[in-house]
């Protein structure tokens, strides 16, 4: 079993539909990072969270620690917003990031 | 663009030849780290310096792989006698270590094919 696993592993929305992809992990934590990857391999940071929720723009984050357990949420989503989607958490003693196997969103007009 | 660059960003190469890439972080960040991500996974981490310091190595770090921070700024990965089930991507991050939760920069990654 994958110390971080994330659902589901394929998405394919319409635009305008809220999307949610959820992060579990089994390990414990000191951060969590939603990161967006397009195709080519650029990753780009989205959230990083120890607590609580954060929002940028139409997109929110929330965790839950004692549950172990993260969402991403995007709201009216776009066909922009087509990407492979990673949850990666840091463990407490360590500064190295594990990484689940991503979401692919594709998200058609 | 994170600040993060890697050279080359594509290497195809013959089994059993050597591979050197390059990646600069972005300059105030003491932390750099490697991990390479195959094709429909994660990325896994390989290894991770503070400064010049290499402090961690993953058991996937076999010994044909080797990497340097030999002046604690650039960084170098150096895989020898490449075999097939080296083809990936492979991706530099880069962070201030000031704190524990520092973010990580990622660069655009080098995209290692061997035939």
């Amino acid at each position: 079993k994958n110390e971080v696993e994330q659902s589901p592993q394929n998405l394919t929305a319409q635009e305008g539909e809220f999307i949610t992809i959820n992060c579990s992990y089994s390990v414990g934590i000191s951060a969590l990072h939603w990161l967006q990857q397009h195709p080519g391999g650029g990753i780009v940071s989205l959230f990083m969270l120890s607590s609580g929720k954060k929002k940028h723009g139409r997109l929110i984050a929330t965790i839950n620690i004692q549950e172990k357990h993260s969402s991403l949420h995007i709201t009216a989503s776009h066909p922009r917003d087509s990407a492979v989607y990673i949850c990666a958490v840091r463990g407490g003693a360590t500064n190295k990031l594990i990484f689940g196997t991503g979401t692919l969103l594709a998200v058609q007009p | 663009d994170t600040g993060v660059s890697q050279d080359p960003r594509h290497k195809i190469t013959k089994r059993g030849q050597n591979v050197t890439f390059r990646c600069d972080p972005i300059s105030e960040h003491n932390r750099l780290y490697w991990y390479r991500q195959t094709l429909g996974q994660g990325p896994e981490f390989l290894t991770y310096f503070q400064n010049e310091a290499q402090l961690e190595k993953s058991r996937l770090l076999s010994d044909r792989f080797s990497a340097e921070r030999p002046k604690g700024s650039f960084s170098t990965l150096e895989i020898q006698r490449t075999e097939q089930g080296d083809s990936a991507m492979y991706l530099c991050a880069s962070s201030l270590g000031l704190v524990m939760n520092n973010e990580q920069f990622f660069g655009p990654g080098t995209r290692l094919t061997v035939l």
